[in-house]
C-alpha cells in the first residue's frame, strides 16, 4: 500500500526559480492538504482541498499555488521561490467530514532555495 | 486566533515508566482531537483521536484524556519504548474549517 507519497524527496532551487510538488494518495480520500514544517513552529497549513476541482486557503498560502484536477493528486506550485521557502514540505490526506478526521502524510519533500 | 499549543517542548522518561504528554488548545468549536506521532526524516503518523464530546479514549498502549472545562488534552502511553522516542504533535480538527491546526510539538526522549 502506497498511501501518500510525494516528490521530489529534495529539491534545491535558485531564487527566482519555479518548481512544482506533486502529492499522490491511492486511498481514495477527499480531503488533501499541504504543510509546510519550520523548525520549532510545529505544521502549518498552507492550502488544502476538498475535492477535485478545489481548492483553498490555509494559513501561510501567500507565495504558493495548488491544483486538484484528479481526486488522487494534488498539485504545490512555488513561482518565484525564496529562501524563506526553504522548509520541508508535508502534503496529508483525509477522508471527508464525518468518516473520520485521521490524516495520512506523505514523507515530506526538503526544499533549499540559496 | 485559535491555538493549540503544547506545554514541554522536551520530556524525558525511563524506559518501562508512564510518558503523559500534555497540550492545551483554545478553539472551544474544536470537533476532533488527534496526537501524531513524527519520527525523525519522517512524516507525522497518526496515533490516536478523540472526538469533542467524549473525556477518554483507549487504544494500544495509548490513553487520550480530555478535559473541556480547562481545555487541556493529553496523551498517555503506558511502559514507554525505545521506539516511543518522537516528536509527538496534537492537532484540532474543526469541521466547518475542514482542517487540521498543529501545535509546536513535544519530543519524548526514551533513556534506557
Amino acid at each position: 500500500n502506497a498511501g501518500v507519497t510525494q516528490t521530489p524527496k529534495f529539491r534545491v532551487l535558485k531564487t527566482g526559480q519555479s518548481m512544482t510538488l506533486l502529492c499522490a494518495q491511492d486511498m481514495n480520500h477527499e480531503y488533501m492538504y499541504w504543510y509546510r514544517q519550520d523548525p520549532g513552529m510545529g505544521l502549518r497549513l498552507i492550502h488544502y482541498s476538498v475535492g477535485e476541482g478545489t481548492t483553498a486557503k490555509g494559513e501561510v498560502p501567500d507565495g504558493y499555488n495548488v491544483s486538484r484536477l484528479k481526486k488522487q493528486n494534488f498539485l504545490l506550485g512555488l513561482e518565484s521561490a525564496a529562501p524563506s521557502q526553504t522548509s520541508v514540505y508535508f502534503c496529508a490526506s483525509s477522508y471527508s467530514r464525518g468518516r473520520g478526521t485521521a490524516a495520512f502524510f506523505g514523507q515530506g519533500t526538503r526544499l533549499t532555495v540559496v | 486566533g485559535e491555538s493549540v499549543g503544547l506545554h514541554l517542548p522536551t520530556l524525558s522518561v525511563q524506559e518501562g515508566d508512564n510518558s503523559i504528554i500534555n497540550c492545551a488548545y483554545s478553539n472551544s468549536a474544536s470537533d476532533y482531537f488527534i496526537w501524531y506521532k513524527q519520527e525523525s526524516g519522517k512524516g507525522p503518523q497518526f496515533i490516536i483521536d478523540i472526538r469533542s464530546n467524549m473525556d477518554k479514549r483507549q487504544g494500544q498502549r495509548v490513553t487520550v484524556l480530555l478535559n473541556k472545562t480547562v481545555k487541556h488534552l493529553s496523551l498517555q502511553i503506558a511502559a514507554t519504548q525505545p521506539g516511543d522516542s518522537a516528536v509527538y504533535f496534537c492537532a484540532d480538527y474543526t469541521g466547518t474549517a475542514s482542517k487540521l491546526t498543529f501545535g509546536t510539538g513535544t519530543r519524548l526522549q526514551v533513556t534506557l
